[in-house]
């Protein structure tokens, strides 16, 4: 099947680290990419992860990846209001022509 | 600059009229997309372009043409629109299709209200 699994809501406070989860569906995917999408906007491409690494840090983002369960996820260090957003992942089978199979978003809300 | 623009960014109309969307791209990329996101956010996949040749046309109805003049630009043109097709409409590019390391780039959405 297409579908990249995501849970749809979570709920933090400010300053609290956030975990987004992802399920994506073909193990031949090569890279995989977060995207923000604040609300009324585009995407944003946050960070995207080749498969052949576990783990990527930019910043306050860690992206952690287990190819063996095709689990993909976000860590948000130090939450912030700002961060409230749906949050997207996606794969790609990195050939000429494919395109980006998203999940359906995980709406991050931040409370002060 | 903006890397990649659609016009209009709203655009309503009633029912049975035909509107085009317009994307345009500065990046010097070879491959345009057009994704549909539906009321629930979710984001599907409609149609790509590479240099100017149609490479994905999803299960779409054929009131939905895409043209692309060049490999700059991409529109959507839509026959006899219908309520269902009231959605955020995303334009997209990637520098050779793959979107390896740098992902795709997205417009900013053009909001399509049909009554």
């Amino acid at each position: 099947g297409e579908d990249v699994e995501q849970s749809l809501f979570l709920s933090v406070r400010e300053g609290d680290s956030s975990v987004i989860n992802c399920t994506y569906t073909d193990s031949s995917s090569t890279y995989l990419y977060w995207y923000k999408q604040e609300p009324g906007a585009g995407l944003q491409l946050l960070t995207y992860i080749f498969s052949n690494m576990d783990m990527k840090q930019d910043q306050r983002l860690t992206v952690l990846l287990n190819k063996k369960d095709k689990h993909l996820s976000l860590r948000i260090a130090d939450t912030q209001t700002g961060d409230s957003a749906i949050y997207f992942c996606a794969e790609s089978r990195g050939q000429a022509g494919t395109a980006l199979i998203f999940g359906k978003g995980t709406t991050l809300s931040v409370s002060s | 600059d903006t890397a990649v623009s659609q016009t209009p960014k709203y655009l309503v109309t009633q029912m049975g009229n035909d509107k085009s969307i317009k994307c345009e791209q500065n990046l010097g990329h070879d491959t345009m997309y057009w994704y549909k996101q539906d009321s629930k956010k979710f984001l599907k996949i409609m149609f790509s372009y590479n240099n100017k040749e149609l490479i994905i046309n999803e299960t779409v109805p054929n009131r939905f043409s895409p043209k692309s003049p060049d490999k700059a630009h991409l529109n959507l043109h839509i026959n006899s629109l219908e309520l269902g097709d009231s959605a955020v409409y995303f334009c997209a590019s990637s520098r050779d299709g793959t979107g390896n390391y740098y992902g795709y780039t997205f417009g900013s959405g053009t909001r399509l209200t049909v009554v």
